[in-house]
């Protein structure tokens, strides 16, 4: 079974906005981490955020987590084209990392 | 190489056949890990290694399928008497530190049952 939902399951926005993206989960997490699959590059990792942390930033992204909603958000600011492409959560329990079904998001120039 | 490699890049074979598809970690990787993912959906965990040892298996769905990581590096995923809801792309990820550190992911076999 998939667990760590995202939503929603696509967005579509204009290049400068940002990007919302939420993803919840249901059990006890060791941490949270987030990918990005385009059809060019496969699977690549983003950002980790761990279960005692609430908030984090690479670049451009800033996620946050909170363990007591079993919830977490990816922010993409000022949206590029080159940003489009499926979004991953992945919820990483005692032995495996449990992926939800993506958000999809189209930039559009 | 700089990253994870997976051979072959796309397998089609009948159904009740076998497959082997095969997986080169990142050099000095101890945790390998396999999923499998279908259209529209994402990755879903098949089996974790840590080192030469299967540390989960639980994501296997069946006996049909098997894996192995004889040296604790290349990993084989079998398939056995395939099926065509085998059909997905098989992704194979590895990392330095199991499930507390990000994962590599290769970018996958193509396998298509007939």
């Amino acid at each position: 079974s998939q667990q760590g939902e995202e939503d929603p399951q696509a967005l579509s926005i204009q290049e400068g906005e940002n990007a919302t993206m939420n993803c919840s989960y249901k059990t006890s997490i060791n941490n949270l981490q987030w990918y990005r699959q385009n059809s060019g590059r496969g699977l690549v990792h983003l950002i980790l955020i761990r279960s005692n942390e609430r908030e984090k930033h690479s670049g451009r992204l800033r996620v946050t987590l909170d363990t007591s909603k079993k919830s977490s958000s990816l922010l993409i600011t000022a949206s590029r084209a080159a940003d489009t492409a499926s979004y991953f959560c992945a919820k990483a329990g005692y032995s495996t990392l449990t992926f939800g079904k993506g958000t999809m998001l189209l930039v559009s120039p | 190489g700089a990253g994870v490699s997976q051979t072959p890049s796309n397998k089609v074979t009948e159904k009740g056949k076998y497959v082997e598809l095969r997986c080169d970690p990142i050099s000095g990787h101890t945790a390998l890990y396999w999923y499998r993912q279908s259209l529209g959906q994402g990755p879903e965990f098949l089996i974790y290694f840590q080192g030469t040892g299967a540390a989960d298996d639980s994501g296997l769905p069946n006996d049909r399928f098997f894996a192995v990581r004889p040296e604790g590096s290349v990993s084989t995923l079998k398939i056995q008497r395939t099926e065509r809801g085998d059909s997905a792309v098989y992704l194979c990820a590895s990392s330095l530190r199991p499930l507390d550190d990000e994962q590599f992911f290769g970018p996958g076999t193509r396998l298509t049952v007939l």
